[in-house]
């Protein structure tokens, strides 16, 4: 069956380290994108991407980048971990532009220490 | 940007009894509405979504209404049942910039006890 799987599943890294997570959607869906869990925040988007090559900032992505370099994958990069990034983090992914369900991966827990 | 906000942020009802959770957002272009349900330690999944030209859906238990002109929508349990406990999101795509995305609410938690 198709499916949207992240990796790690979970991750403790020290501030200041590199850090990507893995996104694969095997449904060759065009839009994908990348939230955070926080309590009281809900879901907030990080980045997401229309397609190959496409990327767009999302309402908190600064210290977050994302490349699109095939329809399957979407990777997120810390590019200098800090304590306040600790969160859950969801990947997801839809068909296309039109309005469709959205169906997420099973989190990724990571800890910045 | 868009905003969609959710209220309320937790709600404990009985068993049997209805449970209400409503949003509001900003973009009035914004022409789609799901709902998602997150149990504990799992993945949000869709439960029941709604489009712009529509008033009001229904799916056995659940229903949800949206009032364009407020700008706001709302997801009905009725008969809830212990298995209903979970947070529940609702989420609205907006399209302003030339994009479209799903923005979330805050989520709110349901706890139904027997």
């Amino acid at each position: 069956d198709a499916e949207i799987t992240q990796s790690p599943r979970h991750k403790i890294t020290e501030t200041g380290r590199q850090v990507t997570l893995a996104c694969h959607q095997t449904w060759n869906h065009n839009n994908m994108f990348w939230y955070r869990q926080d309590l009281g925040h809900g879901l907030r988007l990080i980045h997401y991407s229309y397609g190959v090559q496409d990327t767009n900032k999302g309402e908190v992505s600064d210290g977050y980048s994302v490349s699109r370099s095939n329809t399957e994958d979407l990777p997120l990069t810390l590019e200098s971990a800090a304590s306040s990034q600790t969160s859950v983090y969801f990947c997801a992914s839809r068909p296309g532009t039109g309005s469709t369900e959205a169906f997420f991966g099973q989190g990724t827990r990571l800890t910045v220490v | 940007g868009e905003n969609v906000e959710q209220h309320p942020s937790t709600l404990s009802v009985q068993e049997g009894d209805s449970a209400v959770i409503k949003c509001t957002y900003s973009d009035s272009a914004s022409n789609y509405f799901p709902w998602y349900k997150q149990e504990l330690g799992k993945r949000p999944q869709l439960i029941i979504d709604i489009r712009s030209n529509v008033g009001e859906k229904k799916d056995q238990r659940i229903a949800v209404t949206l009032n364009k002109t407020a700008k706001h929508f709302s997801l009905h349990i009725t008969e809830t049942q212990p298995e209903d406990s979970a947070v529940y999101f609702c989420a609205a795509r907006g399209i302003s910039g030339g994009y479209n995305k799903l923005i979330f609410g805050a989520g709110t938690r349901l706890a139904v006890h027997p």
